[in-house]
């Protein structure tokens, strides 16, 4: 049971760059979520999708993209990088039982835009 | 104002003393909470987990919920370097998708 993984662990990108950040869970999870981390500003939801065909914004969705592609993999697409987006990118899922309301999360996707 | 309140930190305490990290809320309907621990350069993993008001204890980890006050409070006993960590709250709705999070806390236990 790998849990939530992320790929790539690391990335760096020139500005104005596209690349997608994956995401997969082996849990049979029904919600996943992207969140970014900076220092200081705890953890933002940039969007999630609550069940498979599903997807919403979040917090600060401006410059990204999501697809849910299945049940089990969830992946975040950014267009056109900025270096406002360099942070760091962590995936998670929760199970869809009444009154649980853990998230699990990735390891992490270190990205920085030059 | 930030719906949920954590003071950034850092914290910097002795081995074996007992630490208590604190979080304050403006919603008064939240009803599930939680505190995260986050090694450095790790994704975030669940420490405690309690719905609604009182204490959970867990070996060395004690939860509390006062929600008469919005605060909601993590006590380490006999604290260990390993230990080290940032500690986020976390607290949700009956029946949202979404966790709202504070900023976490760094903690560090010097030996």
């Amino acid at each position: 049971n790998a849990g939530v993984t992320q790929t790539p662990k690391f990335q760096v990108l020139k500005t104005g760059q596209s690349m997608t950040l994956q995401c997969a869970q082996d849990m049979n999870h029904n919600s996943m979520y992207w969140y970014r981390q900076d220092p200081g500003m705890g953890l933002r939801l940039i969007y999630y999708s609550a069940s498979e065909g599903t997807t919403d914004k979040g917090e600060v969705p401006n410059g990204y993209n999501v697809s849910r592609l299945n049940k089990r993999e969830f992946s975040l697409r950014l267009e056109s990088a900025a270096p406002s987006q360099t942070s760091v990118y962590f995936c998670a899922s929760r199970p869809s039982q009444a009154g649980n309301y853990e998230q699990y999360f990735g390891p992490g996707t270190r990205l920085t835009v030059t | 104002q930030k719906e949920v309140e954590q003071d950034p930190g850092p914290l910097s305490v002795p081995e074996g003393a007992i630490v208590s990290l604190n979080c304050t809320y403006s919603n008064s309907a939240f009803q599930y909470f939680m505190w995260y621990r986050q090694y450095s350069r790790k994704g975030p993993e669940l420490l405690m987990y309690t719905y609604s008001s009182g204490n959970k204890e867990d070996g060395r980890f004690t939860a509390q919920v006062d929600k008469s006050s919005k605060y909601i409070s993590l006590f380490i006993r006999d604290s260990q370097p390993s230990d080290s960590a940032t500690y986020l709250c976390a607290m949700s709705l009956q029946g949202a998708q979404k966790l709202v999070f504070g900023q976490g806390t760094r903690l560090t236990i010097n030996p």
